[in-house]
């Protein structure tokens, strides 16, 4: 399967504690979307990353929130000192180009749970 | 600023009938529109994509339908099944940007 991949799938921190969401985009993809969905919601852009770049943060908070693509090894959402906001399903998506008109293939997604 | 809206959160129809998927915007900005199908605990799953200059696009039993003047697109499938229920998103996208503009969603059940 050489779809995406997210790991862990689900995540449960505590409020204060750091959570690490992980992201292998498609072989041969080089452009890497977070996006976020909160219960009974869609899912909200968060950020855009090429290797080694971020191209489009303009949805991630401006506090504890960092992401990064380096350029060898997956992509990595970062949340510094969770709260209990913070739960959600956290879903990674790939594409070859960029810009809009270039298919997103979606992760199945990490459930964080802050207690 | 809700960009894209789906206005209906769950939609029922009968096996074999017509599901119609509404979907409306108000950024003038999207050259792109996708429609993508999510089952619990899974990421969305790409569906079907239109680019503005064009009215219609057909994949299957899968069409989804632009009107520009209306800020309105529409997702047909026909006939429908029941492993079609699902939550199914409009998106938006600009096409120097990248980003995907999600609606709400939309409940599809099919029943047998």
């Amino acid at each position: 399967n050489a779809g995406v991949m997210q790991n862990p799938r689900h995540l449960v921190r505590r409020r204060g504690q750091e959570a690490r969401l992980r992201c292998s985009p498609v072989k041969g993809h080089s452009h890497v979307y977070w996006y976020r969905q909160l219960p009974e919601e869609g899912l909200k852009f968060m950020v855009y990353l090429q290797k080694e770049n971020i191209i489009d943060e303009s949805g991630m908070p401006k506090e504890r929130f960092s992401a990064e693509f380096p350029k060898e090894g997956p992509s990595i959402l970062r949340i510094q000192q969770v709260v209990r906001g913070d739960s959600a399903a956290y879903f990674c998506a790939s594409s070859q180009s960029s810009g809009g008109t270039d298919t997103q293939y979606f992760g199945p997604g990490t459930r964080l749970t802050v207690l | 600023d809700q960009q894209v809206k789906q206005n209906s959160p769950s939609l029922s129809v009968q096996e074999g009938r017509i599901s119609i998927l509404n979907c409306d915007y108000t950024n003038s900005m999207f050259d792109y529109f996708l429609w993508y199908k999510k089952y619990p605990a899974e990421g969305p799953t790409f569906l079907i994509s239109i680019s503005s200059i064009k009215d219609k696009n057909e994949d299957g039993r899968f069409t989804v339908f632009l009107n520009k003047s209306a800020k309105h697109l529409s997702l047909h499938i026909v006939p429908s099944q029941p492993g079609d229920s699902a939550v199914y998103f409009c998106a938006g996208a600009s096409g120097n940007t990248g980003k995907l503009i999600f609606g709400q969603g939309t409940t599809l059940q099919v029943k047998p």
